[in-house]
């Protein structure tokens, strides 16, 4: 079973400020890497998808990168927003299962 | 645009069983890959299983093998998720998430979510 670890925790930061996100999984998962984020009492929503990807509609403070077992989210200027908690996550096909990291909290400083 | 809409929430006594709906609109449902994912109060996403209905079945994390049952009904769009001999830890925010045709490996689309409360 594949693990993925993301750091840190929480992330302090200001509006304006670059988040650097981290996601490292236990094993390859070639660039099969999604990133999500979710607002209290809301669903998740997904923002990059094969890794570097954005989604419909994303803005492009957001990216993606990385390959193999290392990831990277980077949101380049920190609006209001973007305050939330973000999750990457992983498809395996054997055993079939689907993996979330447990998630990196960006709070405001 | 595809949209999923879920069934409201439930209280539930231990031992009992849950099902929660999942109805699809604005794409092909046959050929979704439709999975279940929950969020216990204050913790992160775990995946429970999932179904692409056209090949009617369904595969389920390890955890969850044995105590739930995922399905789909292609003639109304809508896929289910029923889970047996509920206990407290099972106290949770349910999601039905759609995986778009062709094995993708992310979630694109989501339902609103349903609260099950398991209490005595």
């Amino acid at each position: 079973e594949i693990v993925l670890t993301q750091s840190p925790a929480t992330l302090s930061l200001s509006p304006g400020e670059r988040a650097t996100l981290s996601c490292r999984a236990s094993q390859s998962v070639s660039s099969y890497l999604a990133w999500y984020q979710q607002k209290p009492g809301q669903a998740p929503r997904l923002l990059i998808y094969d890794a570097s990807n954005r989604a419909t509609g994303i803005p492009a403070r957001f990216s993606g990168s990385g390959s193999g077992t290392d990831f990277t989210l980077t949101i380049s200027s920190l609006e209001p927003e973007d305050f939330a908690v973000y999750y990457c996550q992983q498809r395996s096909n054997w055993p079939p299962m689907w993996t979330f990291g447990q998630g990196t909290k960006v709070e405001i400083k | 645009q595809v949209q999923l809409v879920q069934s409201g929430a439930e209280v539930k006594k231990p031992g009992s069983s849950v099902k929660v709906s999942c109805k699809a609109s604005g794409d092909t449902f046959s050929s979704y890959d439709l999975n279940w994912v929950r969020q216990a109060p204050g913790q992160g996403l775990e995946w429970m299983g999932g179904i692409i209905p056209i090949f009617r079945t369904a595969d389920y994390s390890q955890k969850f093998q044995g105590r739930v049952t995922i399905s789909a009904d292609e003639s109304t769009s809508t896929a289910y998720m029923e889970l047996r001999s509920l206990r407290s830890e099972d106290t949770a925010v349910y999601y039905c998430a759609r995986g778009p045709p062709g094995n993708s490996a992310y979630l694109d689309y989501w339902g609103q979510g349903t609260l099950v409360t398991v209490s005595s």
